[in-house]
């Protein structure tokens, strides 16, 4: 079945590192995702993962992919008050064309 | 390029009503989508396409219709509002395409409220 599950909410003070993680049920996802929401705003492309490497680093973001554990983290270094959001990880099955599955989203909160 | 355009970004309809949201796009994406957000469940699919005349049904379908008379348009059609569709519905457009790794792109979203 399809099934991807994050927690709800995460808070993390400013300067901190913050870590969301995603768990997924389907062992045949070929691409793994992460999308930002911002409020009143639609879903915007942060990073992805191709489901044959490990890791992915981009600038602050870290993405970490345990393929046994079907479990996908990211990893926001130097948390700013712009990085809070909601965060949605999403997984695209093979043999679909483009069709993702997206996870319940964690609310991010920066405090200072 | 506008993107992903959706309207009307608000919505208040009453029970048994029907409206048509629309969703355009300019960047002559074959994949088209619907989802719509609730708070705690994430994005759930509501219809697809995969190109022109072309039309599936996703996760949530019942109440919906949906057509692809264009590759610009997916227009998402209400047949008979419920209070259980009030939501945030979010159109998303992708070049598509199997094995690739295609970034989708969301309109701004519709604000949906049935009373």
């Amino acid at each position: 079945g399809e099934d991807v599950e994050q927690s709800l909410f995460l808070s993390v003070r400013e300067g901190d590192s913050s870590v969301i993680n995603c768990t997924y049920t389907d062992s045949s996802s070929t691409y793994l995702y992460w999308y930002k929401q911002e409020p009143g705003a639609g879903l915007q492309l942060l990073t992805y993962i191709f489901s044959n490497m490990d890791m992915k680093q981009d600038q602050r973001l870290t993405v970490l992919l345990n393929k046994k554990d079907k479990h996908l983290s990211l990893r926001i270094a130097d948390t700013q008050t712009g990085d809070s959001a909601i965060y949605f990880c999403a997984e695209k099955m093979a043999g679909t064309a483009s069709k993702l599955t997206f996870g319940t989203g964690t609310r991010l909160q920066v405090t200072l | 390029n506008a993107g992903v355009t959706q309207t009307p970004k608000f919505q208040v309809l009453k029970t048994g009503q029907s409206m048509t949201l629309q969703c355009a796009q300019d960047m002559n994406h074959e994949y088209m989508s619907w989802y719509r957000q609730d708070p705690g469940m994430g994005l759930r699919l509501i219809h697809y396409s995969v190109g022109a005349g072309i039309t599936d049904q996703g996760e949530v379908p019942n109440g919906y219709n949906v057509s692809r008379s264009t590759t610009e348009d997916f227009p998402l059609r209400l047949l008979s509002a419920a209070p259980s569709q009030t939501s945030v519905y979010f159109c998303a457009s992708s070049l598509g395409g199997l094995g690739m790794n295609t970034e989708a792109f969301f309109g701004q979203g519709t604000r949906l409220t049935v009373v």
